[in-house]
């Protein structure tokens, strides 16, 4: 069965360091979210890719955090300079087009667990 | 404001005996709702969804849950719990208003332990 892919695991980094986290999505889907998840809480939006293109960034902090899927398929997402409030749990995520049927679900990677120290 | 509320932080149930996690929503439009699992140190697996049809939706793992509109209530449940059902739980969901659709909102997750 396909999985998103991502890389590191996990990530230990002092502040005002920069850190870059890499996903690589099921294969054919065009859609790719990254999400941030605080420990106790929910996965929050970071920012949504259609193919390469962003679709909805509005939550993620543009002073610090950049996202990138130049051609399309895998994406990275760097965070410079890191700040102690960062520490968390980055997901990234895919999801196929709607079929005809209706909505698709989207699929989770493991996940990149920052610590900044 | 779009949102997703797990009233409970934990459940507490023996194995064998049934489970529910509770889930309520305030979405514009028809609501997409889905619930997910997720494992320590791991990604959010998807179980189920409820996108139209159907009040009571069928998932993986023997989940289903029930979409109950007048009550906007999305509440997952299984006939018999089993040890390994114990996880991290999140109810999701959005609106699908006039061809537009939000963005997903999730529930801060209830924490399901199964005790032998």
């Amino acid at each position: 069965e396909a999985e998103v892919a991502q890389s590191p695991r996990y990530k230990i980094t002092e502040k005002s360091q920069a850190v870059a986290f890499w996903c690589d999505p099921i294969s054919g889907h065009a859609t790719l979210y990254w999400y941030r998840q605080i420990l106790g809480q929910g996965p929050e939006l970071l920012v949504q890719f259609q193919d390469e293109s962003v679709v909805d960034d509005s939550q993620l902090p543009k002073d610090r955090f950049s996202a990138e899927r130049l051609k399309g398929v895998d994406s990275t997402l760097k965070i410079q300079p890191a700040e102690l409030g960062d520490s968390a749990m980055y997901l990234c995520a895919s999801r196929p087009t709607p079929s005809g049927t209706g909505e698709r679900p989207q699929y989770f990677g493991p996940g990149t667990r920052l610590l900044v120290l | 404001a779009q949102s997703v509320a797990q009233p409970e932080d934990q459940v507490n149930v023996a194995e064998g005996n049934p489970l529910t996690v509770k889930c309520t929503y305030s979405v514009s439009g028809n609501p997409y709702l889905f619930w997910y699992v997720q494992y320590p140190n791991r990604g959010l697996q998807f179980l189920l969804k409820y996108i139209t049809g159907d009040n009571l939706v069928k998932g993986s793992y023997g989940f289903e849950a029930e979409f109950n509109k007048s009550q906007t209530s999305f509440h997952l449940k299984k006939p018999s719990a089993l040890v390994s059902d114990s996880a991290l739980y999140f109810c999701a969901g959005r609106g699908n208003y006039g061809g537009s659709q939000g963005n997903l909102i999730f529930g801060k997750g209830t924490k399901l332990s199964v005790k032998p």
